[in-house]
C-alpha cells in the first residue's frame, strides 16, 4: 500500500527565504505524486504533479519540486518565499492500480508554512 | 477551469439528525470523493464513486453513506450526527486516470452540537 510522510507539521520562514517542504512516499508500483496547497477556509488546489519524463517539475506561483526514486521522495521547493505563500500544503501519491480507482490518492498529514517579516 | 461546488460551506446541525451534504462538477468526471479533514490527521477518505450508483469505502466510511445517481452529483450522507462528525468536509473529482488530479470544493465546515 501506497504512504506519504511529509517531515514537519509547521515550518517558518522569512520572507525571502528559501521554501523547503519535505515528502517520503512508499509505493509498490511507479508513483504519480501531486503537491496541494490549501489556502484559509479553502479547496485544496493543484500546485504541481510529477507523473513521467522530467523529474524536476515545475508549478504555480513559483514553486517546483524534483522526483528522486533513488530517495523516495519529491520535496516541494520555492527560491523565495512570499508572504502569500503561507498556507498549508499537502503532498500526495496516487495509489489507483485499476480502473475505477486510477485516480484514487493518499495525503500526507501537511506542513503549515508560515512566512514572517 | 473545472468547478466543483459544496452546497454548504458552514453547517449547524444536532446531534441524531440525518445530514445531507451536497457535491457537483461540472466536467463530468467519472470519479467523485468524500474526504474529512481534521487538525494532524491530513485527509482521510470517506467513500468514493467511480460511476453511477457505484460506491467503494474509503478508509473511515463507518456512520456515513453516499449516494450518486447522476454522474455530476455526489451526496454525503450522515445517517445519524454525532459530536464526533464535526469536521470539515471536502468534495474532489477527477477523470479516472493515473496521471489525473483531483479537483476540489471550497468544503463545508460542519458542526454538530
Amino acid at each position: 500500500a501506497q504512504s506519504v510522510t511529509q517531515l514537519g507539521s509547521h515550518v517558518s520562514v522569512s520572507e525571502g527565504a528559501l521554501v523547503l517542504l519535505r515528502c517520503n512516499y512508499s509505493s509498490s508500483v511507479p508513483p504519480y505524486l501531486f503537491w496541494y496547497v490549501q489556502y484559509p477556509n479553502q479547496g485544496l488546489q493543484l500546485l504541481l504533479k510529477y507523473t513521467t519524463g522530467a523529474t524536476l517539475v515545475k508549478g504555480i506561483n513559483g514553486f517546483e519540486a524534483e522526483f528522486k526514486k533513488s530517495e523516495t521522495s519529491f520535496h516541494l521547493t520555492k527560491p523565495s518565499a512570499h508572504m502569500s505563500d503561507a498556507a498549508e500544503y499537502f503532498c500526495a501519491v496516487s495509489e489507483g492500480i485499476n480502473t475505477g480507482t486510477a485516480s484514487k490518492l493518499t495525503f500526507g498529514t501537511g506542513t503549515r508554512l508560515q512566512v514572517t517579516l | 477551469d473545472v468547478k466543483v461546488t459544496q452546497s454548504s460551506r458552514y453547517l449547524v446541525k444536532r446531534t441524531g439528525e440525518k445530514v445531507f451534504l451536497e457535491c457537483v462538477q461540472d466536467m463530468d468526471h467519472e470519479n467523485m470523493f468524500w474526504y474529512r479533514q481534521d487538525p494532524g490527521l491530513g485527509l482521510r477518505l470517506i467513500y468514493f464513486s467511480y460511476d453511477v450508483k457505484m460506491k467503494e469505502k474509503g478508509d473511515i466510511p463507518e456512520g456515513y453513506s453516499v449516494s450518486r445517481e447522476k454522474k455530476e452529483r455526489f451526496s454525503l450522507i450522515l445517517e445519524s450526527a454525532s459530536t464526533n462528525q464535526t469536521s470539515m468536509y471536502l468534495c474532489a473529482s477527477s477523470w479516472d486516470s493515473f496521471n489525473q488530479p483531483q479537483h476540489f470544493g471550497d468544503g463545508t465546515r460542519l458542526s454538530i452540537l
